[in-house]
């Protein structure tokens, strides 16, 4: 069963606008932790941010938000003022039983001047 | 700061053929992730290591092993490659072995082409 779900295979946004990448997922454990990546096409994988399951406040990191809705299992990740740099590919990601991490299929975001 | 560090960054091989991707965590950090991504997928867990123990398995052909050395690094061996094998092969690290305690830092990729 698809434990991450991300229903936006790609999605444009004009530059300087807020965007939001949406992101489902499917657990029955009480602990767990979400993360989402960015990978450009050069192809690494970058680290944006974190949000675990028992944390009341949505997770902030610099341009990046993320808005954890627990009861609705969403954590969709908002970018403000969005830049060029920022087209790239998106995966939201969960971590419950065990180490590894299960991805999503990504969004594609473009950003257009 | 210091990254993962991923060895080679590009691998052509033959079918047939073996390969060893290698992997340098963090330093302090004590688990090892190994992924593969094909083509327009998502990233899918390979194997993990925490403290030079095998911790969790994923989707690993038997085709492969890996293993991670007293220094924490980190080695993928792969044999008998197939065309499918061809994919982007990430090696990742974290703190603890427990990801949702600290997240996960992944290298930059090894490009595996197999022909």
């Amino acid at each position: 069963a698809q434990k991450i779900t991300q229903t936006q295979p790609g999605m444009f946004v004009q530059e300087k606008e807020a965007v939001t990448l949406d992101c489902t997922y499917d657990t029955s454990d009480q602990s767990y932790g979400l993360f989402w990546y960015k990978q450009p096409s050069s192809g690494e994988m970058i680290f944006l941010i974190y949000q675990g399951s028992y944390d009341e406040q949505n997770a902030t990191e610099g341009r990046y938000s993320l808005n954890f809705q627990k009861a609705r299992k969403s954590a969709n990740l908002v970018i403000s003022a969005s830049q060029l740099g920022d087209s790239a590919m998106y995966f939201c990601a969960m971590n419950d039983a065990g180490n590894m991490l299960t991805f999503g299929g990504g969004t594609r975001l473009m950003v257009k001047p | 700061a210091a990254g993962v560090i991923q060895s080679p960054r590009h691998l052509i091989k033959e079918k047939r053929e073996t390969a060893t991707l290698k992997c340098y965590p963090i330093p302090r950090h004590d688990t090892v992730y190994w992924y593969q991504q094909g083509p327009g997928q998502d990233p899918q867990f390979l194997i993990s290591f925490y403290e030079k123990m095998q911790s969790d398995k994923g989707s690993i052909p038997d085709r492969f092993s890996a293993q991670q050395f007293s220094d924490y690094h980190s080695e993928l061996n792969m044999s008998s490659l197939e065309l499918g094998d061809s994919a982007l092969y990430f090696c990742a690290s974290s703190t603890s072995d427990v990801a949702y305690n600290s997240p996960l830092h992944f290298g930059n990729g090894t490009r595996l082409t197999v022909t």
